[in-house]
């Protein structure tokens, strides 16, 4: 495609539930990263992919939270028994070679709502 | 850690008019620092790049600054207009990879 695509764009969900965002980024990029955003903050970094390795998930909140990606293709990013603080828009990105002089390219997120 | 600021958090300014937002960074040391501009309900789209050798990028009416000894960017936006409405993230490249944002600058161009 075009763009990093994301699904579902919104999600709701109770209290202790698990829920799977998915992400697909550009075709061809290596590097794909998670970042949330709570309201009306700046985005948090989660994990970053090179390939389906994952060397950074240092941005995990705990131990609720996984993701995986397949080859250099779509990623999942699963958050088990959801709490309310779980609340914010997932955001994936993906970039050509994940080098540090690279460019990330944003999907349009995956707004998570936790009752 | 590195932690980056904007200021301000929000700006109402009338159309037409040039303004400046500013981002601030603890740690100089950075490979590059991005401008992204975020609509409600979209993704972030990237306005501009400045790795950090450079000093400034250009792109329409928007122009980029960085000082990074002084840990410092600014982004100036000429002849606003009310499509120009949206909030404005900073953020700063390291060799983390991941990048480090602002809490951004929404930014309202009344007609």
């Amino acid at each position: 495609g075009a763009g990093v695509s994301q699904s579902p764009s919104n999600k709701v969900t109770e209290k202790g539930k698990d829920v799977e965002l998915r992400c697909d980024p550009i075709s061809g990029h290596t590097a794909l990263y998670w970042y949330r955003q709570r309201l009306g903050q700046g985005l948090e970094f989660l994990i970053y992919f090179q390939g389906n390795s994952a060397p950074d998930k240092s941005g995990l909140p705990s131990d609720r939270f996984s993701a995986e990606r397949t080859g250099e293709s779509v990623s999942t990013l699963t958050i088990q028994r959801t709490q309310q603080e779980d609340s914010a828009v997932y955001l994936c990105a993906s970039s050509n070679s994940g080098g540090v002089f690279d460019t990330q390219y944003f999907g349009p997120g995956t707004r998570l709502t936790v009752l | 850690k590195q932690e980056v600021t904007q200021i301000p958090a929000a700006l109402s300014v009338p159309e037409g008019e040039n303004l400046v937002l500013n981002c601030s960074f603890t740690d100089s040391a950075i490979y590059n620092l991005q401008w992204f501009r975020q609509d409600p309900g979209k993704g972030l789209t990237s306005l501009l790049l400045i790795q950090s050798s450079q000093r400034e990028q250009t792109s329409g009416r928007l122009n980029a600054s960085l000082d990074k000894s002084s840990g410092r960017s600014t982004l100036y936006i000429a002849a606003s207009q009310p499509g120009d409405s949206a909030t404005y993230l900073c953020a700063v490249g390291t060799g983390r990879r991941a990048l480090t944002f602002g809490s951004g600058t929404r930014l309202q161009v009344q007609p």
